[in-house]
């Protein structure tokens, strides 16, 4: 089946840890996005790659690091920087930069221990 | 970034009413969207609007593009159960590399 794979459902984190979120398209989309998710608040950008081997901060990337190294993954690793970091984020994927119309993955929780 | 103002913020109603839902912002945008979410999962694309002035519809989903390209509404015709979920419209301005979400609508349909 074609689709956007997140992994894990749930995640949970201790303190000073690093974790990574998994993201993975076989949709041959051109662009990829990270977004938290936040009870009562809009989807956040954290950060957006439109092209392989290079990625772009959005409005919450502090905390967050990314890497772009194939086409169909997009890793999100929130780090120990990151100081609230549970909420539920969200994966994306766009077919080309033409066609502004985002898809997206099951989502993963990440709580903290 | 600036979100987008979506109104309201929840709605409880009747099964076989109609729902109206709407977001605004002060920027203007080439593509509003509207999804879907259920608990614990991603949102999914209802509608997608391109042109100002459109009007489009899915099944008993009706969608506005507006003719300042600063708002959208979502109707929903003769609620189900299953219409229970949280709506969301999203805008991607010209030019821009990203969307804008608003808040939600949290929709409860009692049987």
């Amino acid at each position: 089946d074609g689709g956007i794979t997140q992994s894990p459902k749930y995640l949970f984190r201790k303190e000073g840890q690093n974790v990574t979120l998994s993201c993975e398209q076989n949709l041959n989309h051109d662009a990829m996005y990270w977004y938290r998710q936040d009870p009562g608040q809009g989807l956040r950008l954290i950060y957006y790659s439109q092209i392989v081997n290079d990625f772009q901060k959005g409005d919450i990337a502090e905390g967050y690091s990314v890497s772009r190294e194939k086409k169909e993954s997009f890793p999100l690793t929130v780090t120990s920087a990151q100081k609230n970091p549970t909420a539920f984020y969200l994966c994306a994927s766009k077919p080309d930069l033409a066609k502004n119309i985002q898809y997206f993955g099951a989502g993963t929780r990440l709580s903290v221990l | 970034g600036q979100q987008l103002n979506q109104s309201p913020q929840s709605m409880f109603i009747q099964e076989g009413e109609d729902v109206s839902m709407n977001c605004t912002s002060s920027s203007i945008f080439n593509t509003w969207l509207w999804y879907k979410q259920d608990p614990g999962e991603g949102p999914v694309l209802l509608i997608a609007l391109y042109k100002a002035g459109e009007l489009t519809s899915n099944g008993r989903l009706t969608a506005q593009f507006g003719i300042t390209r600063k708002d959208s509404f979502l109707n929903i015709s003769a609620s189900i159960p299953s219409d229970v979920g949280i709506y969301f419209c999203a805008g991607h301005r010209y030019n821009n590399n990203d969307m804008r979400f608003g808040a939600g609508t949290r929709l409860t349909v009692k049987p």
